[in-house]
């Protein structure tokens, strides 16, 4: 069974940072590009970032792109999320995503003062 | 941009009916890579169709997805009560990702 399970959201003062984890079980982590995906309180779905199996390829959402650095460890089968300068409309829940295998149940970041 | 523009924005239908969400997109989705979730309050979202026609591993065949280029379609043949929920399109073929504004099936 696909597991995707996500850590590190929290309440955080505007311009400060917050590093997410995602750990992933039931599949071959090391053959996927893993995904952020975030939803703001009663929104839709905002692609954020991704990263290529073996870590060497990323890509950002423009809205993210110099303040949001995905990075994943291949040897312990975790996704990071690492979110510096951080904005009140940074404030949603975060999914750590497979998009052909399943979603995590997401972490809740604030940011608020 | 890749915009994806689902429609109708709300489906109000009754079990055992019919269900067919749209879903076009401003540009042709590279290699059809387009996916359907279904999400319910409060949980996350959950994969139905991926590769615009594949179903996903433990998802009825009541659901199946169909199209190609910039036209997409999720039919759900016949709607059991479980089925109510908002359902996303997303492609993933072209930078950025992006995903639709999401069509509410309602009883």
């Amino acid at each position: 069974e696909v597991q995707l399970v996500e850590s590190g959201g929290g309440l955080v003062q505007p311009g400060g940072s917050l590093r997410l984890s995602c750990a992933a079980s039931g599949f071959t982590f090391t053959s996927y590009w893993m995904h952020w995906v975030r939803q703001a309180p009663g929104k839709g779905l905002v692609w954020v970032s991704r990263i290529s199996s073996d870590g060497s390829i990323t890509n950002y959402a423009d809205s993210v792109k110099g303040r949001f650095t995905i990075s994943r460890d291949n040897a312990k089968n975790t996704l990071h999320l690492q979110m510096n300068s951080l904005r009140v409309e940074d404030t949603a829940v975060y999914y750590c995503v497979n998009i052909l295998l399943g979603w995590g149940q997401g972490t809740m970041v604030t940011v608020s003062s | 941009e890749t915009v994806l523009t689902q429609s109708p924005g709300t489906l109000s239908l009754s079990p055992g009916e019919r269900a067919t969400l749209s879903c076009r997109a401003s540009q042709s989705v590279s290699n059809n890579y387009l996916a359907w979730y279904q999400q319910k309050p409060d949980q996350a979202p959950r994969l139905l169709i991926y590769d615009a026609s594949s179903r996903a591993t433990g998802i009825p065949d009541r659901f199946s997805g169909s199209g190609s280029g910039t036209d997409f379609t999720l039919t759900i043949s016949r709607l059991e009560p479980e089925d109510f929920a908002v359902y996303y399109c997303l492609q993933y073929g072209n930078l950025p990702l992006t995903f639709g504004g999401g069509t509410k099936v309602e009883i």
